[in-house]
Formats: C-alpha cells, structure tokens, sequence
C-alpha cells in the first residue's frame, strides 16, 4: 500500500517568512495529491491539492509543487500570517482509492 | 463550497453504551464517506469506507461489529460505538466525496468539523 512521510513535524517562522513542508509517497501510481490544515479541535481543510499531470500550482499565497520522477512533492506558504498556525496534512492516492495521510506538521507563526 | 456536518460535536458516554454519530453532506450528494479516527497528536487513521446501499469496507485492525457503518442516504452516514470503553475515546472524523466531481481523478474529499468521544 501507499505510504506518505512528512517533514518536518513542527515548524516555526517569524511572522512574514516561508514555510516549507515537505513529503514522499512510494506507489508509483498515486496522482492526486491534497493538502489539508487542521485548527486544533477540527476536522482538517483542503487547502490546495495537485494532480499527477501538473507539476506546481499555486493559489495566493499557497503552492504545491510535484516531482513525480523523485515522488516528492511540497506545501509553500509565503508572507505567513499566525493565523497560518496549524497542524498540515499531505495526503497522496490513486484515483478512487483510499486517501494515505502522511504524519502531520505543526506550523507555528510567530508574530 | 461543499459542506459536511457531524452530529453530535462531543460526546460523553459511560463504559459499556454505546454511541450514534452522524455525517451528512448538506450541499451535494456523496456516494462515499469515510470514517477516520484521530489520537492527540497524530494522523488521521481511516477505520472504514462507507458506500451508500452497500456494506462498510472495513480497514485492518478494526472491528466491524464494535463500529457499526450505516449509509443509508447519499447525504447521511452514521458511526455507531458500540459497547464503547475509555480506549475508544478520540476525534472521530468522517468526509465525503462528491461523485459528480469530473475533473482529474474526481478523489477530493470534503471533512465534517469532527467528533469528541469520551468514554469515561
């Protein structure tokens, strides 16, 4: 089955900086690859998401790019705001078939 | 934007009851919904797969006939603890998937804001 590593599982930045998050898959056949933000004591957001026939996508302050050779794939958030602190999910699967969360970041703005 | 609710939003219980939990998308029809358990701290875990009109897909590990799945609707699916115990206590979080979704692999899945059990 798919399994998704993410790193790094806490992050801080100043108020203003770029966050990274950064993440693998091992099936070979995943192609679509969400992103979700989970405020404490709620279910998670789709943010942005990618498919496997689009290397980068961005959304305002919010990108995602994909290397489907290396099977890695990242969260960018510019200009970060605290109301960016969260805990992030990348989430990878094929098709129809189930979504694999990888572990989870802890994002921390600090202002 | 599609839109998924749980009921109720916390929970509860003494040991040995048992629990009904809801997910309903309020704005689309989702031929599948799928339960996820949360721990403090951790992933997402998914329990089980729920298509409407047809039995639960259930995931390794968990058991069918503690976590009943109902989908009875293509807007509502109920989670119901059974027997619960003070280690089924979690965030039980369901989502749903729009089948209308035509673009790409159409797998976006939409979460309900989730539900805290205790089990005391």
């Amino acid at each position: 089955g798919e399994n998704v590593e993410q790193h790094p599982s806490t992050l801080s930045v100043q108020e203003g900086d770029s966050a990274v998050i950064k993440c693998t898959y091992s099936d070979s056949a995943s192609n679509y690859f969400p992103w979700y933000k989970q405020e404490l004591g709620k279910g998670p957001q789709l943010i942005i998401d990618i498919r496997s026939n689009v290397g980068e996508k961005k959304d305002q302050r919010i990108a995602v790019t994909l290397n489907k050779t290396a099977k890695h794939f990242s969260l960018h958030i510019t200009e970060t705001q605290p109301e960016d602190s969260a805990v992030y999910f990348c989430a990878a699967s094929e098709g129809y078939q189930k979504v694999t969360f990888g572990t989870g970041t802890k994002l921390q703005v600090i202002p | 934007g599609a839109v998924v609710s749980q009921h109720p939003s916390w929970v509860i219980c003494k040991s040995g009851t048992s629990v009904k939990i809801e997910c309903r998308s309020l704005d689309f029809q989702a031929t599948t919904m799928f339960w996820y358990r949360q721990f403090p701290k951790q992933s997402l875990m998914l329990m089980a797969t729920s298509n409407e009109g047809s039995k639960a897909t259930y995931e390794q590990g968990v058991e069918k006939d503690k976590f009943l799945i109902n989908h009875a609707s293509l807007t509502l699916s109920t989670l119901t603890v059974t027997s619960a115990h003070p280690e089924d206590s979690s965030f039980y979080i369901c989502s749903a998937r729009d089948y209308r979704t035509t673009s790409g692999s159409g797998n976006e899945q939409f979460f309900g804001p989730g539900t805290r059990l205790t089990v005391l």
